[in-house]
C-alpha cells in the first residue's frame, strides 16, 4: 500500500516552454501533497505544500507564478513549471501524506521523481 | 526552528560489515516525529521507519535497527551485515505537529549520507 506515482519520469524541453508534472496517490487519499526539488548530490528542498481544494503554500524564495500547483482531487496534484529555463533543470519529487488530521498515522510517501532537463 | 544534522557525508564499507548512520536533531516541540528514508540510484525515496517522540523503544527490522535517544537528540540507524544493495543515500528527517491542526507539519531533511557497500 501507500504507492505514489509521478508522470513523466523524465522530460526534456526547450527553454521558454511549460512542463506539467503529475503526482498521484494510487491506493490512498491524500489531503496534503508536497513538492520538492533536489539538485545533484544535495538534499531535498521543499517547494510547496499542496492541500486539496485550496491554494498551495509556497516556501520562501519559491516563485508561485513560475511553479503552479493544483490539487484538484484527493489523489492528484500537478506542478507546472512555466516558461522553463535551464536553471530550472532539476529532479522534482512529490510526496503524499497518508492520513488527514490523525497525526499518529501520518507518513509522507514519495513518488519516483521527475527529472527535468531544459535546453 | 527544527534542524537535522547528518554529520557523515559518505561512508564506504565492505560487504558484511556493520555500519551505523548518525542523525542528530533539534526541535523545541515535545511532540515530533523522526523518519529515515533510503534513496537508491533510481531516485525514489523509500520509507524505512517513523518514530514518534513518545516512543523511545529501539526497533529492529531484519538487518536494520534504529536507536532513538532523546537525551542526546539522536536517532541512529544501523545496518548489520551490509549488502551491495544497501548502497544508497540515506536521509534522516524530522516533522513536528502543527499546533493548529494537530497534523504533521512539513518534513525537515538532513543532508543525507551516501553509503557505498563494496563486494
Amino acid at each position: 500500500g501507500a504507492v505514489v506515482s509521478q508522470h513523466p519520469s523524465w522530460v526534456i524541453c526547450k527553454s521558454g516552454t511549460s512542463v506539467k508534472i503529475e503526482c498521484r496517490s494510487l491506493d490512498f487519499q491524500a489531503t496534503t501533497m508536497f513538492w520538492y526539488r533536489q539538485f545533484p548530490k544535495q538534499s531535498l528542498m521543499l517547494m510547496a505544500t499542496s492541500n486539496e481544494g485550496s491554494k498551495a503554500t509556497y516556501e520562501q524564495g519559491v516563485e508561485k507564478d513560475k511553479f503552479l500547483i493544483n490539487h484538484a482531487s484527493l489523489t492528484l496534484s500537478t506542478l507546472t513549471v512555466t516558461s522553463a529555463h535551464p536553471e530550472d533543470s532539476s529532479f522534482y519529487i512529490c510526496s503524499a501524506r497518508d492520513g488527514g488530521l490523525a497525526s499518529l498515522t501520518d507518513t509522507q510517501y514519495f513518488g519516483p521523481g521527475t527529472r527535468l532537463t531544459v535546453l | 526552528a527544527q534542524k537535522v544534522t547528518q554529520a557523515q557525508t559518505e561512508i564506504s564499507v565492505v560487504e558484511k560489515e556493520d555500519v551505523t548512520l548518525d542523525c542528530v536533531y533539534e526541535t523545541r516541540d515535545t511532540t515530533y516525529y523522526l523518519f529515515w528514508y533510503k534513496q537508491p540510484p533510481s531516485g525514489e525515496l523509500v520509507f524505512l521507519i517513523r518514530r514518534n517522540s513518545f516512543d523511545e523503544q529501539n526497533e529492529i527490522s531484519g538487518r536494520y535497527s534504529w536507536n532513538f535517544q532523546k537525551s542526546t537528540s539522536s536517532f541512529n540507524f544501523t545496518i548489520t551485515a551490509s549488502q551491495v544493495v544497501d548502497s544508497a543515500v540515506y536521509f534522516c528527517a524530522l516533522s513536528e505537529d502543527d499546533r493548529y491542526t494537530g497534523a504533521n507539519s512539513k518534513l525537515t531533511f538532513g543532508k543525507g549520507i551516501t553509503l557505498s557497500v563494496r563486494p
